[in-house]
């Protein structure tokens, strides 16, 4: 297994308020993807890095922000939270080529009240 | 306009038959990879298989096989001799040239009945 570890996993919190999101890899992988999974929409991509300081965005960006300081770490901040940005938030990573699969986390489960 | 069509919401096996998970896809290059994956209950997301657009032959990985049809732009997904743990959701994903996001589609819900 891909070592990917997503914090919390878990998280209650109120309308307004901040949320940040971390995923640790330990792979040294160069690319590391945020993904949201709503019923009924799949899995879209919200952002994505492809290396230290280097991001770019999603289909679904609005309301969200990423840094990306180390290989290993990639933060995902809702700046002000809202209650549509209640959703299940996968974290994944891949390395440089075509064929290569994305591996994904265990997932946090949000709840935005 | 979708890039990854899934247009089996939920399906029913029986267990020990053979089932066909449909996916077809939208691109205009050449080079593109189609990947499965399959979420149990339990969350994770698990890579089942790989096919890329200029392999000869389709992909199989144990009970798992890709039935792909380039002219048409499909990619089923086909499970052989299912089983009771093959109950999940599946989906089908497509990465175009480089190593771009990938792009998901819907999903079948798989249900697999003894």
């Amino acid at each position: 297994d891909a070592g990917i570890t997503q914090s919390p996993r878990h998280k209650v919190t109120e309308t307004g308020t901040p949320v940040t999101l971390r995923c640790h890899q330990t792979e040294n992988h160069r690319y590391m993807y945020w993904y949201r999974q709503d019923p009924g929409h799949g899995l879209r991509l919200i952002h994505y890095s492809y290396g230290v300081k280097d991001t770019d965005k999603g289909e679904v960006s609005d309301g969200y922000s990423v840094s990306r300081s180390k290989t290993e770490d990639f933060l995902l901040t809702l700046e002000s939270a809202t209650s549509s940005q209640t959703s299940v938030y996968f974290c994944a990573i891949s390395e440089y080529s075509d064929e290569e699969t994305q591996y994904f986390g265990p997932g946090t489960r949000l709840l935005v009240l | 306009a979708q890039k990854i069509t899934q247009t089996q919401p939920g399906m029913f096996v029986q267990e020990k038959e053979a089932v066909t998970l449909d996916c077809t896809y939208d691109t205009s290059d050449p080079s593109y990879g189609l990947f499965w994956y399959k979420q149990p209950s339990s969350g994770e997301m698990i890579f089942l298989i790989y096919q890329g657009s200029y392999d000869q032959q389709n992909a199989t990985e144990g009970r798992y096989s890709l039935n792909f049809q380039k002219a048409r732009k499909s990619a089923n997904l086909v499970i052989s001799a299912s089983q009771l743990g093959d109950s999940a959701m599946y989906f089908c994903a497509m990465r175009e040239r480089g190593n771009t996001p990938l792009v998901f589609g819907k999903g079948t819900r798989l249900s697999v009945i003894a």
